[in-house]
């Protein structure tokens, strides 16, 4: 059972250049959120998709674009990373009230 | 915006020992639950408390919600180094998601 998948795991990035985080889940759960977290300030969300064809904006958006591609997919872009992107990001799945996470990216933004 | 306040916030014990952390806010929330993030993974679901008042057991773990619904403890008896980890409550469950606490990074030392 694959659950959630992120790629990639690791990813180094120059200020100013642009990646997308790719999540997928395989368990057919409608909604899906974006997660990112920092020593001290625990975990913050970014966006989050309640359905297919639907995205919001969650605590700390800025700098950020999601695309939710169908069911399954739900990707996170940085258009222009800032080394204050740099972080720890969590894709998550959910059904009623649990949340399914999958195993992270570590992004560093130099 | 709903608030979980956990602590203590880092916390270093022996092998068997007894230990309690805690999860408060100021809110009423509707449920509570307790996740475990070990290193390099994503937070895992522990257990989810609904009732004022329930208390719930995961083998040596003790899971309370106040009966007012604002807080909850973790108890864990006789602790094993194979409780160490990252426990982080959450709470919320609307569309837009949990609202997370900032954890408590527990260690136990054989």
């Amino acid at each position: 059972n694959a659950g959630v998948t992120q790629t990639p795991k690791f990813q180094v990035l120059k200020t100013g250049q642009s990646m997308t985080l790719q999540c997928a889940q395989d368990m057919n759960h409608n909604s899906m959120y974006w997660y990112r977290q920092d020593p001290g300030m625990g975990l913050r969300l970014i966006y989050y998709s309640a359905s297919e064809g639907t995205t919001d904006k969650g605590e700390v958006p800025n700098g950020y674009n999601v695309s939710r591609l169908n069911k399954r997919e739900f990707s996170l872009r940085l258009e222009s990373a800032a080394p204050s992107q740099t972080s720890v990001y969590f894709c998550a799945s959910r059904t009623g009230e649990k949340l399914f996470f999958g195993s992270g990216t570590q992004l560093s933004v130099l | 915006t709903q608030l979980l306040e956990q602590s203590p916030q880092f916390l270093s014990i022996q092998e068997g020992e007894n230990l309690t952390v805690y999860c408060n806010s100021s809110s009423v929330f509707s449920s509570l639950q307790w996740y475990r993030q070990e290193p390099g993974e994503g937070p895992v679901l522990l257990v989810t408390v609904v009732t004022g008042g329930e208390v719930k057991k995961l083998k040596r773990l003790t899971f309370q919600f106040g009966d007012a619904r604002k807080d909850s403890s973790l108890h864990i008896t006789a602790a094993q180094p194979g409780d160490t980890g990252l426990y982080l409550c959450a709470g919320g469950g609307g569309a837009d998601g949990l609202t997370f606490g900032k954890g408590t990074h527990l260690i136990i030392q054989p």
